[in-house]
């Protein structure tokens, strides 16, 4: 599967939009974006994917660039409870879906 | 329905002690995965099962570790002899059908060796 880039860490003010970059240049055609969070100590939370097209759902959205070397993940309206590191994977769910996580972004939300 | 079960959420073993991780999958779930995480670091992949088969475990340490997920009960991660590089948090997922499917994780099991 191919590697993922991301920031270390970010910040975002509360009620302002948080938008996670990552870079995946080595992406395979088959291969989906896939975005986690985890918030401290629990399992890791689901939050998008996507193969080619832009996608949103109630948590968020997520951009991929046209030719797929990159995407961008955005909450809306971030909250202090979306404080957590944010992971974003790239899959061809023909291993089993045995998602690799790297370090993640540490997204950190303020009052 | 209720989520990925594990127990305990919390296991204290001394070393040369077996440690026995449990993980109930969603309702419906046939595919389980289970990762580890040292502390401050990321989720690393152990292994892969379906109902009565292992399917990939590559990223499962050659000695000590086994998993099971058999056709009735919760699948189980076995470390024999623990040592103190075990401690970590084990996180079980499952899903449906297991093909570019999202992952649901359970709330993990923290193990401390002593």
């Amino acid at each position: 599967d191919a590697k993922t880039t991301q920031p270390t860490s970010m910040d975002c003010a509360e009620g302002r939009a948080a938008n996670l970059p990552c870079n995946h240049s080595t992406i395979s055609g088959n291969e989906y974006v896939y975005w986690y969070r985890q918030i401290h100590s629990q399992g890791p939370q689901y939050v998008i994917h996507g193969l080619k097209n832009n996608e949103t759902n109630e948590m968020a959205s997520l951009i991929i660039t046209e030719d797929r070397k990159s995407s961008t993940l955005i909450l809306p309206h971030a909250t202090l409870r979306d404080t957590a590191v944010y992971y974003c994977i790239v899959s061809s769910g023909n291993a089993g879906n045995m998602l690799t996580f790297g370090g993640g972004t540490r997204l950190m939300v303020k009052p | 329905n209720a989520g990925v079960m594990q127990n305990p959420r919390h296991l204290v073993r001394r070393r040369g002690q077996e440690a026995r991780l449990r993980c109930s999958p969603m309702k419906g779930h046939s595919h389980v995965y289970w990762y580890r995480q040292l502390p401050e670091e990321g989720l690393k992949f152990m292994v892969y099962l379906q109902k009565e088969n292992i399917i990939d475990e590559s990223g499962m340490p050659k000695e000590r570790f086994s998993a099971e997920f058999p056709k009735e009960g919760p699948s189980i991660l076995r470390i024999q002899q623990v040592v103190r590089g075990d401690s970590a948090a084990y996180f079980c997922a499952s899903s449906p059908r297991g093909a570019n499917e999202k992952l649901f994780f359970g709330s993990g099991t923290q193990l401390s060796v002593l």
